[in-house]
């Protein structure tokens, strides 16, 4: 299940399953979305982007749903494996004249069970 | 190449050190950051250089002292530094300054003050 409080919010899940973690951004500025993964003691790991202009946009077991309104993204992993597990951030990339300044989600902590 | 390399992987100074962390790209990138990570937090943006001139200072203490000596080089001097200093600090390019073509981050820097 998913838990959020005073520490990264948790999603376990077993081997095979579809994974949803979701996110929710601040500044109704931004127009460039980027999911990104992090193992233990490595930097983040591109998994997927979405500009503004698109409400969806798939690659390879991930796709990413982008809800403008609400300010909403969120990342489904297909058939979840083990390798999988990490914690995800989403990113935005806030535009205008702050181009180039990518501001990070809080995370979530994807664990895996095989 | 298609990777950020910063060394040193780990580094443990006094708070009476003056020490480096050199962040390295030969994409041809334009645009390069630095990022500070606590435990269990997201990371968060330091500085930004566009080419190669500072563009981005997110009000950080003057104990951290960024260098762009060419476009595919950056340094972040440190000294007098705090405990509480001790984080991953990760560096990233982006083709683009814009940032709108994504971004490559390092494997970051583990940094310990004692």
């Amino acid at each position: 299940g998913e838990s959020v409080g005073l520490h990264l919010p948790t999603l376990s899940v077993q081997e095979g399953d579809n994974s949803i973690i979701n996110c929710a951004y601040s500044n109704s500025a931004s127009d460039y979305f980027i999911w990104y993964k992090q193992e233990s003691g490595k930097g983040p790991q591109f998994i997927i982007d979405i500009r503004s202009n698109m409400d969806k946009r798939q690659g390879q077991r991930v796709t990413v749903l982008l809800n403008k309104t609400v300010k909403h993204l969120s990342l489904q992993i297909a058939a979840t494996q083990p390798g999988d597990s990490a914690v995800y951030f989403c990113a935005e990339n806030a535009g205008g004249t702050s181009y180039g300044k990518l501001t990070f989600g809080q995370g979530t902590i994807l664990t895996v069970h095989p | 190449d298609t990777e950020v390399t910063q060394t040193p992987k780990h580094l443990v100074m006094g708070m009476t050190n003056k020490k480096s962390l050199k962040c390295e790209q030969h994409m041809g990138h334009r645009a390069m950051y630095w990022y500070k990570q606590k435990a269990k937090k997201p990371p968060e943006l330091m500085f930004v250089y566009s080419y190669e001139k500072l563009s981005i200072n997110e009000s950080v203490p003057s104990r951290f002292s960024p260098e762009c000596p060419n476009s595919s080089l950056l340094n972040l001097h440190l000294h007098a530094l705090q405990p509480e200093d001790s984080a991953l600090y990760l560096c990233a390019s982006s083709q683009a300054v814009t940032g709108l073509y994504g971004y490559t981050f390092g494997s970051g820097t583990r940094l310990t003050v004692v």
